[in-house]
């Protein structure tokens, strides 16, 4: 089973900063998914195959990496990022989650 | 449009069996290269997936659950369903639909809380 490390576990931005999230996956993965969650809400795609924008998902947030290490970044922190950010290979089953980051607004 | 709605009986006692629906619109699960999947979340925990139904009825689960997962499809219906058999206080989540384009989870449902005691 391939692990996803997500980090931080938590943090906090100010308005305008940026921001970037990591995930490390136990073994070599092709891809890694982004998804957003909100409150009790249902997650949100933001990245697919690694750094492509979901349709709707502003500009300012991107999606990098290869092998084992990725990232997300938020370019400039705007209050609607506060959320849990996932991240998600579908590279071997189990497919794997990572446990999250949690963003919150400074 | 694409949406999703998963149902399911709310609360049940262990050892019973969980049913849950999947009713979606604006796909079809007989398109190539769709699919559906379920994945769970507990209260205040993170994202487990659980399994894949594919629109050739290839199928896959999550093998720590296996044994107890059954994953179908109703393709003129456009419903997908998961069983659970002997079900516990674990398996108490919130349990999510979602549509696989490709290969991907594109589309999510709302969710529907399931809670297991006696």
């Amino acid at each position: 089973e391939i692990v996803l490390t997500q980090s931080p576990t938590t943090m906090a931005a100010s308005p305008g900063e940026k921001v970037t999230l990591t995930c490390l996956a136990s073994s070599s993965v092709n891809y890694i998914y982004w998804y957003q969650q909100k409150s009790s809400a249902s997650p949100k795609l933001l990245i697919y195959y690694t750094s492509s924008l979901a349709s709707g998902v502003p500009d300012r947030f991107s999606g990098s990496g290869s092998g084992t290490s990725y990232s997300l970044t938020i370019s400039s922190m705007e209050a609607e990022d506060a959320a849990i950010y996932y991240c998600l290979q579908l590279t071997s089953t189990p497919y794997t989650f990572g446990a999250g980051t949690k963003l919150e607004l400074k | 449009q694409v949406t999703l709605k998963e149902s399911g009986p709310g609360i049940l006692q262990p050892s019973q069996t969980l049913s849950l629906t999947c009713t979606f619109s604006g796909f079809s699960l007989s398109t190539y290269g769709m699919g559906v999947g379920w994945i769970r979340q507990p209260s205040g925990k993170g994202l487990e997936w659980l399994a894949n139904i594919w629109w050739d009825d290839d199928k896959y689960y999550n093998p720590s659950l296996k044994n107890r997962l059954t994953i179908s499809k109703d393709t003129s219906n456009n419903q997908a369903f998961l069983k659970i058999t002997n079900v516990d206080t674990a398996d108490t989540a919130t349990y999510y639909c979602a549509r696989i384009t490709t290969d991907y989870f594109d589309y999510w449902g709302q969710g529907v809380m399931v809670t297991v005691s006696s």
